[in-house]
């Protein structure tokens, strides 16, 4: 069972626009949406993290935008750069008890110079 | 730096053989992870642990099992390797417990292949 969808499954974009990748979830307990970035040959790095109570975080060009009625957030890369390129992943997870993190199929970002 | 070390970035096997990957944490981090990764399936969680000793089944855990006998070391063990084995195998660790979002701390994975 798919608990977190994630689209597209891969984007391209001009250097200094706009990538944007959603995720819709359907389990309303989970309160608790992490970003992870992995580039070729590593493994994923947590990149942002949001909690319900803010419709909205930004840090440096990485904006997560959170739709609670929705059950969908989003992630923003402001004026991306060719070294943007990587996978992106969601996730999320219940922040009671010992709940392990459901991650979104990933969305391979490409950033053409 | 914090750091989650896998044993082997490539490695090939024969059907039925078993196969054991091993991953160490130097961050005294209490919860370990094995996840696999294909194209178009994400990050799909195998095991974890939250204690030494101590195992708990993910999404997939049929035809693997772990081992967890020290804090810093968590191994995955394909008991007889099969052909829709062959995957990318992340592990990952964290600090937090029971808080629900802990950040994981990932190796750069093992890619193993079963002929």
């Amino acid at each position: 069972q798919q608990q977190v969808k994630q689209s597209p499954q891969s984007l391209i974009v001009q250097k200094g626009g706009i990538s944007i990748i959603n995720c819709a979830y359907e389990n309303t307990a989970f309160d608790y949406f992490p970003w992870y970035q992995q580039f070729p040959g590593k493994g994923p790095a947590l990149l942002i993290a949001i909690r319900p109570d803010v419709s909205e975080k930004k840090e440096g060009r990485f904006t997560i935008s959170f739709n609670k009625s929705a059950k969908q957030f989003s992630l923003h890369i402001m004026d991306s750069q060719p070294g943007d390129s990587a996978t992106y992943f969601c996730a999320a997870s219940k922040s009671t008890g010992f709940q392990k993190l459901v991650f979104g199929t990933g969305t391979r970002l490409l950033v053409s110079p | 730096d914090v750091k989650v070390t896998q044993s082997s970035r490539y490695l090939v096997k024969r059907t039925g053989e078993k196969v054991f990957l091993e991953c160490v944490q130097d961050m005294d981090h209490e919860n370990m992870f094995w996840y696999r990764q294909d194209p178009g399936l994400g990050l799909r969680l195998i095991y974890f642990s939250y204690d030494v000793k101590m195992k708990e089944k993910g999404d997939i855990p049929e035809g693997y099992s772990v081992s967890r006998e020290k804090k810093e070391r968590f191994s995955l063990i394909l008991e007889s390797a099969s052909t829709n084995q062959t995957s990318m195998y992340l592990c990952a660790s964290s600090l937090d417990r029971g808080t629900g979002n802990e950040k994981l701390f990932f190796g750069s994975g093992t890619q193993l292949s079963v002929l």
